[in-house]
């Protein structure tokens, strides 16, 4: 059981929105940074978001994150085929001495 | 340009030891700004945290381990070589998962936000 909770899947059409949640407490999304990642298949993980909404260089403005109280937000807009992956969440959590990630949301581009 | 790369066994057999040993390109370790991870991710699973070491002295290092793993767990940094290592022991098929070497997107005290990974490397757990 994962300490931030994620839906398990989620599914769009190209071009169009998705959004991905990240539930927590007060001891991580609460009052720590979150980053999101994007997984693909035999490859490592990569960062999109870090400090809840700053993406990282090279990344598209169509991925953007926000964070309110102990819940996250990853947004994916106008999407491609491309974008079909496994997403997480991860931060610190301060009363665990851990970092902690999501148990992963499953993107399908219908 | 930063590079990492993850060294080591590929199968473990249970109630061994696991060891990998991360070399680190394009950066130096030693008495380094920034946080070196360790994360590991089993098949169809999500990653899991397992350690992190930053190098601040000849002999001294800061070094978090996860509290899941902490009871098995070493992890190490030989500044003169730009490697640090991971060892696990006691392993059972649960460990069984790639293994990844990390760097934070920022330097300490941030410990997560791995911008910068290895390629990983398929520990397998079996006899």
């Amino acid at each position: 059981q994962s300490v931030l909770t994620q839906p398990p899947s989620v599914s769009a059409a190209p071009g169009q929105k998705v959004t991905i949640s990240c539930s927590g407490g007060t001891s991580n999304i609460g009052t720590n940074f979150v980053s999101w990642y994007q997984h693909l298949p035999g490859t490592a993980p990569k960062i999109l978001i870090r400090d809840n909404s700053e993406r990282l260089s090279g990344i598209p403005d169509r991925f953007s994150g926000s964070r309110s109280g102990t819940s996250a937000t990853l947004v994916i807009t106008g999407l491609q085929t491309g974008d079909e992956a496994d997403y997480y969440c991860g931060t610190w959590d301060s009363s665990l001495t851990d970092v902690v990630f999501g148990g992963g949301t499953k993107l399908t581009v219908l | 340009q930063l590079q990492l790369q993850e060294s080591g066994p590929g199968l473990v057999k249970p109630s061994e030891t696991l060891s990998l040993t991360c070399t680190v390109a394009g950066d130096s370790m030693s008495r380094s700004s920034y946080y070196w991870g360790w994360v590991r991710q089993a098949p169809g699973k999500g990653p899991e945290w397992i350690g992190s070491v930053r190098n601040i002295g000849v002999t001294d290092d800061i070094i978090y381990y996860s509290p899941s793993l902490r009871s098995r767990l070493t992890i190490s940094v030989d500044a003169s070589r730009n490697q640090f290592s991971l060892r696990l022991n006691s392993v059972t098929a649960a460990d069984t998962a790639v293994y990844y070497c990390a760097r934070p997107s920022g330097a300490y005290p941030l410990i997560h936000s791995f911008d910068v990974w290895g390629q990983g490397t398929l520990v397998t757990v079996s006899s």
